[in-house]
């Protein structure tokens, strides 16, 4: 069972360059997210959806894309990346019925924008 | 500002002693309370949780504690062990959805020696 996983796990930007990072979940979560962690700092909410089809901006949305056209993937783009967005990002899933459950999270992907 | 906060970054304690680790809590919306265990180069996992219905719960070695009234909570883990050295993050959701939207504190690093 694989759970959370995310690809890479290590990559370097040049500012202004693009790229995605990827997450799939094979739990059939319908709520997946994504954060960031920066040193000193807990994980702060970029993204997360509801369901396919369905996203919504967290606490530091600026910089990031998101989309959701299956419910097993849930890809995080950056359109032009800047310094500021060195940290290392993960990716959650968790279930949506009754009851609270928790999130499961990725091992991250470590990027660097030189 | 922070609605979840850790205020100790650093905790050490003997093997076998308790631990305690604390986080309190700004947003009276919140009713539903997490612990993640983080070590190095993984994603956070699933330690234990709460509901705000509750005062208590326990697992295994891990009890957490809710003190609504004052806003806040606390993971209690006896006896440690050096195996529970790690980074451990308080996370709070509120009563409009599930763990899509996690709130974090700073986290707090707990070394055990053996």
């Amino acid at each position: 069972n694989a759970g959370v996983t995310q690809t890479p796990k290590f990559q370097v930007l040049k500012t202004g360059q693009s790229m995605t990072l990827q997450c799939a979940q094979d739990m059939n979560h319908e709520y997946m997210s994504w954060y960031r962690q920066d040193p000193g700092m807990g994980l702060r909410l970029i993204h997360y959806s509801v369901g396919a089809g369905i996203t919504d901006q967290g606490e530091v949305p600026n910089g990031y894309n998101v989309s959701r056209s299956t419910t097993e993937d849930f890809p995080l783009r950056l359109l032009s990346a800047a310094p500021s967005q060195t940290s290392v990002y993960f990716c959650a899933s968790s279930y949506s019925g009754t009851g609270r459950t928790e999130a499961f999270f990725g091992q991250g992907t470590r990027l660097t924008v030189v | 500002d922070q609605q979840v906060k850790q205020n100790s970054p650093s905790l050490s304690v003997q093997e076998g002693r308790i631990s305690i680790l604390n986080c309190d809590y700004t947003n009276s919306m919140f009713d539903y309370f997490l612990w993640y265990k983080k070590y190095p180069a993984e994603g956070p996992t699933f330690l234990i949780s709460i509901s705000s219905i509750k005062d208590k719960n326990e697992d295994g070695r891990f009890t957490v504690f809710l003190n609504k009234s004052a806003k806040h909570l606390s993971l209690h883990i006896v006896p440690s062990q050096p195996g529970d050295s790690a980074v451990y993050f308080c996370a709070a959701s509120d009563g409009q959805g599930g763990s899509e939207k996690l709130v974090f504190g700073k986290g707090t690093k707990l070394t055990v020696n053996p």
